[in-house]
């Protein structure tokens, strides 16, 4: 069955640290892979996306993502964190074909130590 | 450029009474969506518009919500009679014409507490 797993619940960091957040995806052929973040009270705004080509992907606040093929995984990092980047992180993939609905994952909460 | 609008942002109501929300997506965004959030979850899709009619409404419960975008620019999401577990974040997302990605824009959100 196709689906999207983001397997950390909750992830704890310190402010300067670094982050890493899992998303791994069960899809026939390679999706569409976004990362959307959402603040406490807010809706979710894109991060970044991945189409084609280049694996590593840039996005806003200083966000990267990698894609592997071979894990089927499409990991969001960011080399220090803030105390601004507290919250709720989602991984959506989006099928190819079809009606281009994006399926979300569960969402992993950010929580910045001092 | 405004974004997606949607009102009201929060609602508390007592089970068996009716609901609704409202969304104006970005201008110019044909297609619209709505989601469900349950507090710890993802959201999930609900119904999906392009225009004016619906392309995907496999997963909204039939019996008690209903959707409409009449004029293929702002929609309404209706609950009637709300549940319990209906309590959740109600979010509208829009998407621009063109060639589909799957990128959306979303709103805010609508709070809904059912008592």
């Amino acid at each position: 069955a196709q689906s999207v797993t983001q397997p950390d619940i909750h992830i704890t960091v310190s402010e300067g640290a670094s982050l890493e957040l899992r998303c791994n995806y069960s899809y026939g052929a390679t999706p569409y892979l976004f990362w959307y973040v959402q603040s406490p009270g807010q809706g979710l705004q894109l991060l970044l996306k991945y189409f084609s080509g280049d694996t590593l992907v840039q996005g806003i606040k200083g966000f990267e993502a990698e894609f592997k093929r071979s894990q089927s995984s499409f990991n969001l990092r960011k080399p220090s964190v803030h105390w601004s980047d507290a919250a709720e992180y989602f991984c959506a993939v989006v099928p190819l074909g079809g009606s281009y609905i994006p399926t979300f994952g569960r969402g992993t909460s950010l929580i910045v130590h001092p | 450029e405004a974004g997606v609008a949607q009102s009201p942002r929060y609602k508390i109501i007592e089970k068996r009474q009716s609901v609704a929300f409202w969304c104006n997506p970005i201008s110019g965004h044909a297609t619209l969506y709505w989601y469900q959030q349950i507090l710890g979850q993802g959201p999930k899709l609900l119904i999906q518009f392009q225009n004016n009619g619906v392309v995907d409404d496999s997963q909204l419960p039939k019996d008690r919500f209903s959707a409409e975008r009449l004029k293929g620019v702002d929609s309404t999401l209706k609950i009637q009679p709300a549940k319990l577990e209906d309590s959740a974040v109600y979010l509208c997302a829009s998407s621009p014409s063109g060639t589909p990605t799957g990128e959306l824009f979303f709103g805010e959100g609508s709070r809904l507490t059912v008592l």
